[in-house]
């Protein structure tokens, strides 16, 4: 059971936006930044959007990050084959353990 | 150019130890934060551990609390993880990645990864 909750899955068809949801709660993702991974099968993971809402260099204006409260998302516009992966939320949690929790991924399908 | 390789990892007996590294290259290891995470096997990821730049502190998930011990050679731009009391649960592939900042940056994620290890504990 993840602390911040994802949902396993979400499809679109080529050119399409979609989101992916992020949910946790005050003690981690209302009061720290959140990050986005995506990772392929037998890869390592590489961060997409950093600090809730930017982006590393070489990462396309496609990939978008945003923040409210306890939730966050994930935006991919102008969907691409080539972006059928799996997609991590992740951020800081002050609770008595603190420590980085990550959601639990969602598979995104290009249909 | 950032480089991260992990090593050490294979296979133990549950109950027996095992140490991975992480050399670094392409930064200044001694001003970042580093963090391990594990997947494993058809799972998400797993966040195990961080250690601050120079190794005052340290924070672990409770699933490797008292079992793992993060450390680091600033001297030899090396990261290590100790893992003792290896469960079968512990099997998957542990990766070493890097913040995106300097300093004291523990809770700002991760931005460079490395290729991961892979830690098998069967009998």
């Amino acid at each position: 059971q993840s602390v911040l909750t994802q949902p396993p899955s979400v499809s679109a068809v080529p050119g399409q936006r979609v989101t992916i949801s992020c949910s946790g709660s005050s003690s981690n993702i209302r009061s720290n930044y959140v990050s986005w991974y995506q990772q392929f099968p037998g890869t390592a993971p590489k961060v997409l959007i950093y600090d809730n809402n930017k982006r590393p260099s070489g990462i396309p204006d496609r990939f978008s990050g945003s923040k409210s409260g306890t939730s966050a998302t994930l935006g991919i516009s102008g969907l691409q084959p080539g972006d059928e992966a799996d997609y991590y939320c992740g951020t800081w949690d002050t609770t008595l353990s603190a420590g980085w929790v990550f959601g639990g991924g969602t598979k995104l399908t290009v249909l | 150019q950032v480089h991260l390789v992990e090593s050490g990892g294979g296979v133990v007996q549950p109950g027996g130890s095992l140490r991975l590294s992480c050399a670094v290259s392409g930064f200044t290891f001694k001003s970042y934060a580093m963090h391990w995470v594990r997947q494993a096997p058809g799972k998400g990821l797993e966040w195990m551990a961080v250690i601050s730049y120079d190794g005052s502190s340290k924070y672990y998930a409770d699933s490797v609390k008292g079992r793992f011990t993060i450390s680091r050679d600033n001297s030899k731009n090396t990261l290590y993880l100790q893992m003792n009391s290896l469960r079968p649960e512990d099997t998957a592939v542990y990766y070493c990645a890097r913040p995106p900042y300097s300093g004291n940056s523990e809770h700002y994620g991760m931005d460079v990864w490395g290729q991961g290890t892979t830690v098998t504990v069967s009998s």
